[in-house]
């Protein structure tokens, strides 16, 4: 099946810093990708929509300053979480939608992200 | 708002039992409802996945049911394996958007 790439697996950084996340479609080509954000022992909560070169479509309640999305080509988007505080620690995981055939969506592994 | 709601939270099953899960939805534009499994520290992996337009959906031991006129659907997973113990989501995708249920915390027990 394909296979969507996410790096790092783990962060763990200081509070103040910014942190970026990659998300790789790894054998096909994804216009499409998701960020999604998840807690411990919960649903996964959509954050923004990423489509290769436009800007990125937020869900009501995230802040796009503070989530910055990439998607400059068919097959990477990053998430930088800037001035990352321990508020912003928790599981992120992309997802890629095939630019072609039955358009199917395939998530990455995910990003757990530790602000000390 | 949830759009798309799922019980139960938890569930525990013995080995060789069914599992069930259930979930349902108000969202009519939803034209795919997939079920994923997820795995502690991993992302989800579709795990099987069906369309309005079908009652029923059978790959190997996992089967959808789909009730179109009640807006709800169902997991059910035969012959249940400790290997099964995961958390199962339900979803409904419109637009090419998903909207995940809470999830359900499967448990089987050898």
């Amino acid at each position: 099946g394909a296979v969507v790439s996410q790096h790092p697996s783990r962060v763990i950084c200081k509070s103040g810093t910014s942190v970026k996340i990659e998300c790789r479609s790894l054998d096909f080509q994804a216009t499409t990708m998701f960020w999604y954000r998840q807690f411990p022992k919960q649903s996964l909560m959509l954050m923004a929509t990423s489509n290769e070169g436009s800007k990125a479509t937020y869900e009501q309640g995230v802040e796009k300053d503070k989530f910055l999305i990439n998607h400059a080509s068919l097959t990477l988007s990053t998430l930088t979480v800037t001035s990352a505080h321990p508020e912003d620690s928790s599981f992120y995981i992309c997802s890629a939608r095939k630019s072609s055939g039955s358009g199917e969506l395939f998530f990455g592994e995910g990003s757990r992200l530790t602000v000390l | 708002q949830q759009q798309v709601k799922q019980s139960p939270q938890s569930l525990i099953v013995q080995k060789g039992g069914i599992s069930i899960i259930n979930c349902a939805y108000e969202n009519t534009a939803f034209d795919y409802f997939p079920w994923y499994q997820q795995f502690p520290g991993k992302g989800p992996a579709l795990l099987i996945a069906i369309r309005p337009d079908v009652s029923e959906k059978k790959e190997g031991r996992f089967t959808i049911s789909f009730n179109k006129s009640a807006k709800q659907f169902s997991l059910h997973i035969m012959d249940s394996q400790p290997g099964d113990s995961a958390t199962y989501f339900c979803a409904g995708s419109t637009l090419g958007r998903l909207y995940f249920g809470r999830g359900t915390q499967l448990t089987v027990w050898p």
